[in-house]
């Protein structure tokens, strides 16, 4: 079973920001989050992960609470092309631990 | 730089049949993953094959198994198709050797069985 709850859809407006929250309180030690999203008829896509520093790339920025039973992904500016499935994963830090996906956060851009 | 590649891309097959997938990875990567997805649902995890074996498997049955080669393709083999096999199937590839590489997915197979 998935180890993250996140609420199953969200909105945002087009040109805002998208802040995507994810409860993992039962995190180890020894645990990456992972976010990657899911548009339409294509496969997952990677998004970034962190183990308890505050993240960014150029696709979006990854906040995790000093307890790390908590995180929010931020898309900065979100466009219509942001729409999909957005997943929380937790993963083991040990070689090519496979992904435990749950149902994920259905955003939705709106212009 | 070519990233994960499935094939086909669309398959229909009958109830009883058996059907093989196809999947090269992203370039530099030798480690090779199979997920499903059922409509509505996550991907859930298949196996993985490294180095040509399968190294770790998930709660899918016998029916599944798979193959890898040389240059680190791979194959997902489904036997006696039943109709809950309707699925999208994902192959996923990363460097082995490197801890934490981000998974790279391929678009997927979409299955149906009727």
């Amino acid at each position: 079973d998935a180890k993250t709850t996140q609420p199953p859809s969200m909105d945002c407006a087009e040109g805002r920001a998208a802040n995507l929250p994810c409860n993992h309180s039962t995190i180890s030690g020894n645990e990456y989050v992972y976010w990657y999203r899911q548009i339409h008829s294509q496969g997952p896509q990677y998004i970034i992960h962190g183990l308890k520093n505050n993240e960014t790339n150029e696709m979006a920025s990854l906040i995790i609470t000093e307890d790390r039973k908590s995180s929010t992904l931020i898309l900065p500016h979100a466009t219509l092309r942001d729409t999909a499935v957005y997943y929380c994963i937790v993963r083991r830090n040990s070689g090519n631990t496979p992904l435990v996906f749950g149902k994920g956060t259905r955003l939705s851009v709106i212009a | 730089d070519a990233g994960v590649t499935q094939s086909p891309t669309h398959l229909i097959k009958t109830r009883g049949q058996q059907v093989t997938l196809r999947c090269s990875p992203k370039s530099g990567h030798d480690t090779v993953s199979w997920y499903q997805q059922a409509l509505g649902q996550g991907p859930q995890f298949i196996f993985q094959y490294y180095e040509e074996e399968e190294r770790q498997r998930g709660n899918f049955p016998d029916r599944f198994s798979g193959h890898q080669f040389p240059n680190y393709s791979s194959e997902l083999n489904v036997n006696a198709l039943l109709l809950g096999d309707s699925a999208l199937y994902l192959c996923a590839s990363s460097p082995r050797g490197a801890r934490n590489s981000p998974l790279h997915f391929g678009n997927g197979t979409r299955l149906t069985v009727t």
